[in-house]
């Protein structure tokens, strides 16, 4: 089992430019998540979905779209990106029955110049 | 205020000693706490999980919860230059949303 994969591994885009981070679980679980951890501010919730389906919000959304393509598959979007959006992207999933224990891909690093 | 407070350290102990690494929260409504580990460049991996107060054993990790005055803290004996890596509390309430420290970077020296 591989896991969460998580493609790409590092991206450089420009501001303005739009990209989408990919991301895939083969542990058969129901709820994902994309998170983005800066320094000093620790792992911030962007959006999660719960099963296939659903989508909701999380703590950050702003400047971001994500698509629960199947159950294996949930995608996050930058638009328009810009400078502030510079992070390390992580998504995670879960079982439906354990939601708290989340398992977490190796990360995007993304740099917005 | 946070809802969760990490020292963000760095800690840099030598090979052998007792860690202790430490969360504050705000939140009493919280009710699952875990600490999970940060190599460089790569994702947390979950390292201890517990429900309510008390303490939980993992061979050299201990996970210590004091729901009374909301603190959590990880305990790691004969620490090893292995262990050298970010630490994360995080803790939930239920479904979904998790809250993470901001974590604490820990450095084993042989």
């Amino acid at each position: 089992n591989a896991g969460v994969t998580q493609t790409p591994k590092f991206q450089v885009l420009k501001t303005g430019q739009s990209m989408t981070l990919q991301c895939a679980q083969d542990m058969n679980h129901n709820s994902m998540y994309w998170y983005r951890q800066d320094p000093g501010m620790g792992l911030r919730l962007i959006y999660y979905s719960a099963s296939e389906g659903t989508t909701d919000k999380g703590e950050v959304p702003n400047g971001y779209n994500v698509s629960r393509l199947n159950k294996r598959e949930f995608s996050l979007r930058l638009e328009s990106a810009a400078p502030s959006q510079t992070s390390v992207y992580f998504c995670a999933s879960s079982d439906f029955i354990l939601q708290e224990t989340q398992y977490f891909g190796p990360g995007t690093r993304l740099l917005v110049l | 205020q946070k809802e969760v407070e990490q020292d963000p350290g760095p800690l840099s102990v030598p090979e052998g000693a007792i860690v202790s690494l430490n969360c504050t929260y705000s939140n009493s409504a919280f009710q699952y706490f875990m600490w999970y580990r940060q190599y460089s460049r790569k994702g947390p991996e979950l390292l201890m999980y517990t429900y309510s107060s008390g303490n939980k054993e993992d061979g050299r990790f201990t996970a210590q919860v004091d729901k009374s005055s909301k603190y959590i803290s990880l305990f790691i004996r004969d620490s090893q230059p292995s262990d050298s890596a970010t630490y994360l509390c995080a803790m939930g309430k239920g479904a979904q949303k998790l809250v993470f420290g901001q974590g604490t970077r820990l450095t084993i020296n042989p």
